[in-house]
């Protein structure tokens, strides 16, 4: 049973609007969370994170929300770029492991 | 600074064969780690190491082997490959120190087995 959860494989967003990708998660012994980024070809890259004792965490165009009570992380980017479009995983650490979602395919379209 | 280097990029290979993966990191990291992606399921962690000379069973370990005789290298070994096997590899290294454990990739190896 997958304790962390991207429950949309794919978004569509235009060019300059935001993008909202969403990860549920079941447990609650998860204490950092993080998402990273995955170019056809390449290994995944770490884009931002967030420590459990956090809400939100800005970085550039990257904002990684958490809302612990609903077991919910989310990542938006604003403004969207062509360059965005990839495999966006949300990985959740324990006990020196990250346990990955499914991932969700982002293309951004002009 | 190369990071972390994986060998084969791709490999198609009978099932029945035994095959290791190679993994080479020169960041000096503790902690290495094989993940294997899969459509619909993500990367799922396969085998670890927390430092040289120790090793753990992640995930999904069965059928795999791995050992760290040192630092900088971490192979993954097909014993006796089966099709279930067929999947995307990737090796990954972290510092070990607690910033949510940043983990860095390798390119990864195309592996298919027939």
């Amino acid at each position: 049973d997958q304790q962390v959860k991207q429950n949309s494989p794919s978004l569509s967003v235009q060019e300059g609007r935001i993008s909202i990708l969403n990860c549920d998660y079941t447990n609650s012994m998860f204490d950092y969370f993080l998402w990273y980024k995955k170019y056809p070809a390449e290994g995944p890259t770490f884009l931002i994170s967030i420590s459990s004792i956090k809400d939100k965490n800005e970085d550039g165009r990257f904002t990684v929300f958490l809302n612990k009570s609903a077991k919910h992380l989310s990542l938006h980017i604003v403004p969207s770029q062509p360059g965005d479009s990839a495999v966006y995983f949300c990985a959740l650490y324990s006990w020196g492991k990250l346990q990955f979602g499914a991932g969700t395919q982002v293309v951004v379209t002009p | 600074i190369a990071g972390i280097t994986q060998a084969p990029t791709s490999q198609i290979l009978a099932a029945g064969r035994r095959m290791t993966l190679r993994c080479t990191q020169d960041m000096r990291h503790n902690a290495m780690y094989w993940y294997r992606q899969d459509l619909g399921l993500g990367l799922r962690l396969i085998h670890y190491s927390n430092t040289a000379g120790t090793t753990g069973k992640g995930e999904v370990p069965d059928g795999y082997s791995v050992s760290r005789a040192n630092t900088d290298d971490f192979p993954l070994t097909l014993a006796s490959a089966v099709p279930s096997q067929t999947s995307v590899y990737f090796c990954a290294s972290s510092d070990g120190s607690f910033r949510g454990n940043t983990q860095y990739f390798g390119p990864g190896t195309r592996l298919t087995v027939l």
